[in-house]
Protein backbone atom coordinates (compact mmCIF):
# COMPACT_ATOMS: atom_id res chain seq x y z
CA UNK A 1 0.00 0.00 0.00
CA UNK A 2 1.58 3.15 -1.19
CA UNK A 3 -0.88 5.63 0.23
CA UNK A 4 -0.86 7.73 3.25
CA UNK A 5 -1.23 6.06 6.46
CA UNK A 6 -2.05 6.93 10.01
CA UNK A 7 -1.79 5.02 13.59
CA UNK A 8 -3.51 4.25 15.46
CA UNK A 9 -6.80 4.47 14.14
CA UNK A 10 -8.47 4.87 17.07
CA UNK A 11 -7.63 6.54 20.21
CA UNK A 12 -9.57 6.56 23.55
CA UNK A 13 -7.87 8.77 26.58
CA UNK A 14 -9.06 10.11 29.75
CA UNK A 15 -8.89 13.84 30.01
CA UNK A 16 -5.54 15.43 31.45
CA UNK A 17 -3.54 12.10 29.62
CA UNK A 18 -1.20 12.85 26.43
CA UNK A 19 -1.55 11.07 22.83
CA UNK A 20 0.86 10.75 20.11
CA UNK A 21 -0.13 10.04 16.36
CA UNK A 22 1.96 8.80 13.61
CA UNK A 23 1.58 9.90 9.80
CA UNK A 24 3.63 8.10 7.37
CA UNK A 25 2.90 10.01 4.09
CA UNK A 26 3.62 8.84 0.70
CA UNK A 27 7.29 8.25 0.29
CA UNK A 28 8.36 10.84 -2.65
CA UNK A 29 6.14 13.62 -0.82
CA UNK A 30 7.86 16.40 0.31
CA UNK A 31 5.12 18.05 2.10
CA UNK A 32 3.31 16.81 4.96
CA UNK A 33 0.20 18.27 6.84
CA UNK A 34 -2.29 17.89 10.26
CA UNK A 35 -5.46 18.74 9.86
CA UNK A 36 -8.45 18.10 12.28
CA UNK A 37 -12.17 17.40 11.90
CA UNK A 38 -15.09 17.50 14.42
CA UNK A 39 -18.61 16.44 13.53
CA UNK A 40 -20.38 18.69 10.71
CA UNK A 41 -17.35 20.34 9.99
CA UNK A 42 -14.56 20.20 6.82
CA UNK A 43 -11.27 19.43 7.84
CA UNK A 44 -9.13 22.29 9.67
CA UNK A 45 -5.42 23.32 9.06
CA UNK A 46 -3.36 22.90 12.06
CA UNK A 47 0.29 22.51 10.71
CA UNK A 48 2.38 21.65 7.78
CA UNK A 49 5.70 20.40 6.98
CA UNK A 50 8.17 20.70 4.07
CA UNK A 51 10.75 18.15 4.44
CA UNK A 52 11.93 18.46 8.67
CA UNK A 53 11.04 21.85 8.41
CA UNK A 54 7.75 22.93 10.26
CA UNK A 55 6.69 26.04 8.01
CA UNK A 56 3.31 27.46 9.46
CA UNK A 57 1.16 26.49 12.87
CA UNK A 58 -2.70 27.40 12.62
CA UNK A 59 -4.17 29.40 15.41
CA UNK A 60 -5.44 26.44 16.07
CA UNK A 61 -2.95 24.13 17.24
CA UNK A 62 -2.37 25.59 20.87
CA UNK A 63 0.25 25.11 23.03
CA UNK A 64 -0.64 21.80 24.26
CA UNK A 65 0.08 20.51 20.87
CA UNK A 66 3.31 20.05 19.47
CA UNK A 67 3.96 17.98 15.40
CA UNK A 68 7.26 16.63 15.01
CA UNK A 69 8.87 15.28 11.40
CA UNK A 70 12.57 14.62 12.29
CA UNK A 71 13.85 13.10 9.04
CA UNK A 72 11.66 14.36 6.63
CA UNK A 73 9.52 11.05 6.33
CA UNK A 74 6.97 10.38 9.48
CA UNK A 75 5.24 12.90 11.31
CA UNK A 76 4.20 12.60 14.87
CA UNK A 77 1.42 14.85 16.58
CA UNK A 78 1.74 15.26 20.12
CA UNK A 79 -1.14 16.35 22.13
CA UNK A 80 -0.85 17.52 26.21
CA UNK A 81 -3.01 17.04 28.74
CA UNK A 82 -5.74 16.35 26.68
CA UNK A 83 -9.22 18.19 26.85
CA UNK A 84 -12.89 16.75 25.72
CA UNK A 85 -13.01 19.36 22.96
CA UNK A 86 -10.11 17.44 21.40
CA UNK A 87 -12.17 15.13 20.75
CA UNK A 88 -12.22 14.75 16.59
CA UNK A 89 -10.76 12.94 13.90
CA UNK A 90 -6.89 14.19 13.50
CA UNK A 91 -6.51 13.72 9.42
CA UNK A 92 -2.71 13.82 8.24
CA UNK A 93 -2.06 14.57 4.25
CA UNK A 94 1.04 14.67 2.13
CA UNK A 95 2.01 16.45 -1.27
CA UNK A 96 4.43 16.89 -3.60
CA UNK A 97 5.50 20.28 -3.93
CA UNK A 98 6.28 20.67 -7.57
CA UNK A 99 5.01 23.83 -10.05
CA UNK A 100 1.98 21.85 -10.99
CA UNK A 101 1.26 19.48 -8.37
CA UNK A 102 -1.68 20.96 -5.86
CA UNK A 103 -3.59 18.18 -4.64
CA UNK A 104 -3.24 16.52 -1.28
CA UNK A 105 -3.77 13.20 -0.33
CA UNK A 106 -4.87 12.56 2.95
CA UNK A 107 -4.74 9.27 5.46
CA UNK A 108 -7.57 7.43 7.49
CA UNK A 109 -6.84 9.50 10.42
CA UNK A 110 -7.05 8.74 13.77
CA UNK A 111 -10.15 9.29 15.63
CA UNK A 112 -9.32 10.58 19.16
CA UNK A 113 -12.36 10.75 21.96
CA UNK A 114 -11.26 12.62 25.60
CA UNK A 115 -13.45 11.10 27.97
CA UNK B 1 -15.72 33.99 9.27
CA UNK B 2 -15.69 30.80 6.80
CA UNK B 3 -14.10 31.45 3.43
CA UNK B 4 -14.98 28.45 1.91
CA UNK B 5 -18.87 28.01 2.01
CA UNK B 6 -21.29 25.19 0.96
CA UNK B 7 -24.64 25.81 1.74
CA UNK B 8 -27.02 22.64 0.98
CA UNK B 9 -25.93 20.39 4.07
CA UNK B 10 -27.42 17.52 1.93
CA UNK B 11 -28.56 16.68 -1.57
CA UNK B 12 -30.70 13.75 -2.92
CA UNK B 13 -30.56 12.98 -6.60
CA UNK B 14 -31.95 9.91 -8.61
CA UNK B 15 -29.70 7.35 -9.79
CA UNK B 16 -28.55 8.22 -13.44
CA UNK B 17 -29.36 11.88 -13.36
CA UNK B 18 -27.05 15.08 -12.49
CA UNK B 19 -25.97 15.88 -9.40
CA UNK B 20 -25.06 19.67 -9.08
CA UNK B 21 -23.08 20.21 -6.22
CA UNK B 22 -22.07 23.96 -5.21
CA UNK B 23 -19.85 26.05 -3.53
CA UNK B 24 -18.61 29.97 -2.88
CA UNK B 25 -15.52 31.50 -1.74
CA UNK B 26 -14.83 35.11 -0.44
CA UNK B 27 -11.50 35.20 -0.24
CA UNK B 28 -10.35 36.46 -3.72
CA UNK B 29 -5.97 35.62 -3.31
CA UNK B 30 -7.58 31.70 -3.72
CA UNK B 31 -6.02 30.68 -7.01
CA UNK B 32 -6.37 26.78 -6.89
CA UNK B 33 -9.72 24.46 -5.79
CA UNK B 34 -10.08 21.35 -5.22
CA UNK B 35 -13.18 18.75 -4.92
CA UNK B 36 -12.84 15.94 -2.21
CA UNK B 37 -15.21 12.40 -1.60
CA UNK B 38 -15.13 11.09 1.92
CA UNK B 39 -17.04 8.17 2.89
CA UNK B 40 -17.35 7.25 6.92
CA UNK B 41 -14.38 6.55 8.72
CA UNK B 42 -12.01 7.10 5.97
CA UNK B 43 -9.90 10.12 4.75
CA UNK B 44 -10.96 12.57 1.91
CA UNK B 45 -10.33 11.45 -1.12
CA UNK B 46 -9.12 13.54 -4.01
CA UNK B 47 -11.58 13.87 -6.98
CA UNK B 48 -11.30 16.70 -9.35
CA UNK B 49 -9.39 19.97 -9.51
CA UNK B 50 -9.22 23.54 -11.38
CA UNK B 51 -6.86 26.36 -11.54
CA UNK B 52 -8.00 29.71 -11.35
CA UNK B 53 -7.06 30.80 -15.19
CA UNK B 54 -9.33 28.26 -16.09
CA UNK B 55 -13.11 28.14 -16.18
CA UNK B 56 -14.02 24.15 -16.47
CA UNK B 57 -11.95 20.66 -16.13
CA UNK B 58 -13.47 17.58 -16.84
CA UNK B 59 -12.30 14.29 -15.83
CA UNK B 60 -15.01 11.39 -16.58
CA UNK B 61 -17.96 11.50 -14.78
CA UNK B 62 -17.01 14.51 -12.94
CA UNK B 63 -16.74 18.01 -14.30
CA UNK B 64 -16.23 21.61 -12.57
CA UNK B 65 -16.81 24.80 -13.51
CA UNK B 66 -15.41 28.13 -11.68
CA UNK B 67 -17.12 31.60 -12.22
CA UNK B 68 -14.53 33.90 -10.59
CA UNK B 69 -16.35 36.99 -10.86
CA UNK B 70 -19.07 35.32 -8.80
CA UNK B 71 -16.50 33.24 -6.98
CA UNK B 72 -18.31 30.02 -7.27
CA UNK B 73 -17.65 26.76 -8.43
CA UNK B 74 -19.59 23.97 -9.20
CA UNK B 75 -19.02 19.98 -9.45
CA UNK B 76 -21.64 18.47 -11.84
CA UNK B 77 -21.66 14.63 -11.97
CA UNK B 78 -23.15 12.96 -14.50
CA UNK B 79 -24.56 9.92 -14.57
CA UNK B 80 -24.98 10.12 -11.08
CA UNK B 81 -24.21 6.31 -9.58
CA UNK B 82 -25.37 4.42 -5.56
CA UNK B 83 -21.58 4.47 -4.99
CA UNK B 84 -21.37 7.99 -5.36
CA UNK B 85 -23.40 8.54 -2.11
CA UNK B 86 -20.93 10.60 0.40
CA UNK B 87 -19.88 13.30 1.67
CA UNK B 88 -18.16 16.21 -0.64
CA UNK B 89 -16.11 18.48 0.03
CA UNK B 90 -15.02 22.03 -1.47
CA UNK B 91 -11.61 23.25 -0.96
CA UNK B 92 -9.47 26.52 -1.82
CA UNK B 93 -5.63 27.38 -1.81
CA UNK B 94 -3.62 30.21 -2.01
CA UNK B 95 -0.62 29.97 -4.01
CA UNK B 96 -0.79 25.88 -4.82
CA UNK B 97 0.20 23.79 -2.45
CA UNK B 98 0.00 25.68 0.88
CA UNK B 99 -2.88 24.57 3.60
CA UNK B 100 -6.47 23.51 2.16
CA UNK B 101 -9.53 25.50 3.41
CA UNK B 102 -12.64 23.42 3.15
CA UNK B 103 -16.53 23.70 3.30
CA UNK B 104 -18.56 21.90 5.83
CA UNK B 105 -19.42 19.49 2.98
CA UNK B 106 -22.52 18.26 1.48
CA UNK B 107 -23.70 14.92 1.66
CA UNK B 108 -24.82 13.27 -1.54
CA UNK B 109 -27.59 10.09 -1.65
CA UNK B 110 -28.09 8.64 -5.20
CA UNK B 111 -31.01 6.77 -4.51
CA UNK B 112 -31.67 3.77 -7.04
Amino acid sequence: DTGVSQNPRHKITKRGQNVTFRCDPISEHNRLYWYRQTLGQGPEFLTYFQNEAQLEKSRLLSDRFSAERPKGSFSTLEIQRTEQGDSAMYLCASSLRTSGAHEQFFGPGTRLTVL
Amino acid sequence: DQQVKQNSPSLSVQEGRISILNCDYTNSMFDYFLWYKKYPAEGPTFLISISSIKDKNEDGRFTVFLNKSAKHLSLHIVPSQPGDSAVYFCAASIVGNTPLVFGKGTRLSVIA
